[in-house]
């Protein structure tokens, strides 16, 4: 099975600019998530999406958004960018079944602000 | 909330030493427990996993044990190679019906020939 895959790999935003990410699954996972890689504040999550439905928010300001397509890809917007949003934008898959809860990593985005 | 709190880094190893990463969780209920490996330059890639209290997650020699009564899950290795060199996080599930996962802050090992 191919693994996750998220587009672009990088990008070079200017502040004030808005950003979309895309992720593709594993097929068959019905369940995406984000989550936020950065040196200070490491892993954060983000949001997560099932069946094109968000199940569950992290503590994140309302410019990150996203959602869910009948395919089961996911996107993930950031309007206004800050410089504190420069970070790498990780995806993961899970079929998102109860109890089955290992997820599946994309390689990311990195996304630098300046 | 859930967290999870792993041993200040960085650790550096020579190769077939024995490895330990400490990892200790904070929770409701029982969640699954998870380690991660994240190579330079890459996503983040599961390890090894355990669901209820007592089992013994493993892959290619690396072992954890989930312990409910010291809330731990501590990663070992008995022989490290230089190729063992990353970063490895601890992580929990939601025991909810969702996938969320929380992290630890990550430690990187560094082996040296």
């Amino acid at each position: 099975k191919a693994g996750v895959t998220q587009t672009p790999r990088y990008l070079i935003k200017t502040r004030g600019q808005q950003v979309t990410l895309s992720c593709s699954p594993i097929s068959g996972h019905r369940s995406v998530s984000w989550y936020q890689q950065t040196p200070g504040q490491g892993l954060q999550f983000l949001f997560e999406y099932f069946s094109e439905t968000q199940r569950n928010k992290g503590n994140f300001p309302g410019r990150f958004s996203g959602r869910q397509f009948s395919n089961s890809r996911s996107e993930m917007n950031v309007s206004t960018l800050e410089l504190g949003d420069s970070a790498l934008y990780l995806c993961a898959s899970s079929p998102g079944t109860v109890g089955i809860y290992e997820q599946y990593f994309g390689p990311g985005t990195r996304l630098t602000v300046t | 909330g859930d967290s999870v709190t792993q041993m200040e880094g960085p650790v550096t190893l020579s190769e077939e030493a024995f490895l330990t990463i400490n990892c200790t969780y904070t929770a409701t209920g029982y969640p699954s427990l998870f380690w991660y490996v994240q190579y330079p330059g890459e996503g983040l890639q599961l390890l090894l996993k355990a669901t209820k209290a007592d089992d013994k997650g493993s892959n290619k020699g690396f072992e954890a044990t989930y312990r409910k009564e010291t809330t731990s899950f501590h990663l070992e290795k008995g022989s490290v190679q230089v190729s063992d060199s990353a970063v490895y996080f601890c992580a929990l599930g939601d025991t909810g019906a969702n996938s969320k996962l929380t992290f630890g802050k990550g430690i990187t090992l560094s082996v040296r020939p």
